[in-house]
C-alpha cells in the first residue's frame, strides 16, 4: 500500500492561467474523489469516479473545472482561467468499494494552489 | 438540511490531559460516521468508522462514541501527546455515497 499520491504538492500561478493536478490512487481502489479545502474548513466535495466513469459532480465544480480518469487509474483535475477564489488545497481520496459500506477513504496530502 | 457541526472550533490542552471533541449531525438517512485526523499540510487520516449499530469504537488512545438517537458523536483523546496536535474532522455518510464534512476542531497540545 503506497498510499494516494498527488502532484504537484504546491502550485503558484497567476490569475487567468490554467493548472492541472494529478492524483494516483491506491492501485486496487476503484473509487476516486476530489475535494477542495480552504483554511479552517473541512473538505468540500467536488466530484467522484467509479473506475473511469465520473458519477457525480458538485455544483462547486464550475465550467472552468474538469476532471478525468482515463482507464480508471490516475485522475487529473484541470482548472481553466484560474481566479483568486480558486486558491485552496485540492485533496484526492480513493476507496476500494462503496464508502457507505464502511470502507474508509484514503486521502493524499493534497495540492496547495495559490493564485497571485 | 444535512449538516455536521463540530465543537469546539479550537482547543488548547496540556500534554498528558484528556479531551473530548463533539460532533452533532442532521444527516438523514444515516449510513456511518467517521473521525479523521488531519495534520497541518497533510491529508486527513481515518481514525474510526462507526455504523448505526455501534456505540463506541477505540483506536489506541482515541475512543469514539455514537448516539444515533440524538445524532451526536464524540471523540475522546486520552493522555494527550504533542503529536495529537492537529485538526479532527467528523464526516457523516448518507445514502448514495454522499458525505458531509464538519469544519473540524483544531487541537493544540502544549508541553
Amino acid at each position: 500500500d503506497t498510499g494516494v499520491s498527488q502532484n504537484p504538492r504546491h502550485k503558484i500561478t497567476k490569475r487567468g492561467q490554467n493548472v492541472t493536478f494529478r492524483c494516483d490512487p491506491i492501485s486496487e481502489h476503484n473509487r476516486l474523489y476530489w475535494y477542495r479545502q480552504t483554511l479552517g474548513q473541512g473538505p468540500e466535495f467536488l466530484t467522484y469516479f467509479q473506475n473511469e466513469a465520473q458519477l457525480e459532480k458538485s455544483r462547486l465544480l464550475s465550467d472552468r473545472f474538469s476532471a478525468e480518469r482515463p482507464k480508471g487509474s490516475f485522475s487529473t483535475l484541470e482548472i481553466q482561467r484560474t481566479e483568486q477564489g480558486d486558491s485552496a488545497m485540492y485533496l484526492c481520496a480513493s476507496s476500494r468499494d462503496r464508502v457507505g459500506s464502511g470502507q474508509p477513504q484514503h486521502f493524499g496530502d493534497g495540492t496547495r494552489l495559490s493564485i497571485l | 438540511k444535512n449538516q455536521v457541526e463540530q465543537s469546539p472550533q479550537s482547543l488548547i490542552i496540556l500534554e498528558g490531559k484528556n479531551c473530548t471533541l463533539q460532533c452533532n449531525y442532521t444527516v438523514s438517512p444515516f449510513s456511518n460516521l467517521r473521525w479523521y485526523k488531519q495534520d497541518t499540510g497533510r491529508g486527513p487520516v481515518s481514525l474510526t468508522i462507526m455504523t448505526f449499530s455501534e456505540n463506541t469504537k477505540s483506536n489506541g488512545r482515541y475512543t469514539a462514541t455514537l448516539d444515533a438517537d440524538t445524532k451526536q458523536s464524540s471523540l475522546h483523546i486520552t493522555a494527550s501527546q504533542l503529536s495529537d496536535s492537529a485538526s479532527y474532522i467528523c464526516v457523516v455518510s448518507g445514502n448514495f455515497n454522499k458525505f458531509y464534512f464538519g469544519s473540524g476542531t483544531k487541537l493544540n497540545v502544549k508541553p
